[in-house]
């Protein structure tokens, strides 16, 4: 168990929708990572934050949203859903604004039908 | 161009056997190296990590970076049904602010 909880684990909608999708960070990390997972892509980075801001932007489409709140928590929201946007998304969290050691949640498998 | 190159596989070894996992890298910048371990799509699991040059070794692992080349390798000892998994090297630019993934390689150990 690495420390960092994601829910819900499964998650299946309808395209147009909308879905948040949470992490709790390991106790003490400051940072969360989000990332997307598709079958024929590797790990894509999504949207950094460190302490509640927001520090680097990967490959988020406009649709694509998230935050970190003051309790470190994290909800990345996907609007719009399209078919394409099923993959797993993993959160990871690190205690600094390097990620050199990120622990990784076990996924949210996202499934837009 | 990717950034990282890994190759997909699959590979498939005897238990016991000496496994040996590579990626090539084309940016300059990065300074730490990762491998991580993912089970059938679970989380990636953090299994070494390296900073610059050099050799590190944790049990049966040894992780290997060599700069001068962009060539960094993880080698898994006495290897075991239970090493079956994909393993993804990752890398970070210390300017940076994200890591950057190779696409991982699936190992089977067969019994």
């Amino acid at each position: 168990d690495s420390g960092v909880t994601q829910t819900p684990k499964h998650l299946i909608t309808a395209t147009g929708q909308r879905v948040t999708l949470r992490c709790s960070p390991r106790s003490g990390d400051l940072s969360v990572y989000w990332y997307q997972q598709s079958l024929d892509q590797g790990l894509q980075f999504l949207i950094q934050y460190y302490n509640g801001e927001e520090r680097a932007k990967g490959n988020i489409l406009e649709r694509f949203s998230a935050q970190q709140f003051p309790d470190l928590h994290s909800e990345l929201n996907l609007s719009s859903l399209e078919l394409g946007d099923s993959a797993l998304y993993f959160c990871a969290s690190s205690p600094h604004q390097g990620g050199t050691e990120a622990f990784f949640g076990q996924g949210t498998r996202l499934t837009v039908v | 161009q990717k950034e990282v190159e890994q190759d997909p596989g699959p590979l498939s070894v005897p238990e016991g056997a000496i496994v040996s996992l590579n990626c090539t890298y084309s940016n300059s910048a990065f300074q730490y190296f990762m491998w991580y371990r993912q089970y059938s799509r679970k989380g990636p699991e953090l299994l070494m990590y390296t900073y610059s040059s050099g050799n590190k070794e944790d049990g049966r692992f040894t992780a290997q970076v060599d700069k001068s080349s962009k060539y960094i390798s993880l080698f898994i000892r006495d290897s075991q049904p239970s090493d079956s998994a994909t393993y993804l090297c990752a890398m970070w630019e210390t300017s940076g602010s994200r890591l950057t993934f190779g696409e991982g390689t699936q190992l089977t150990v067969n019994p």
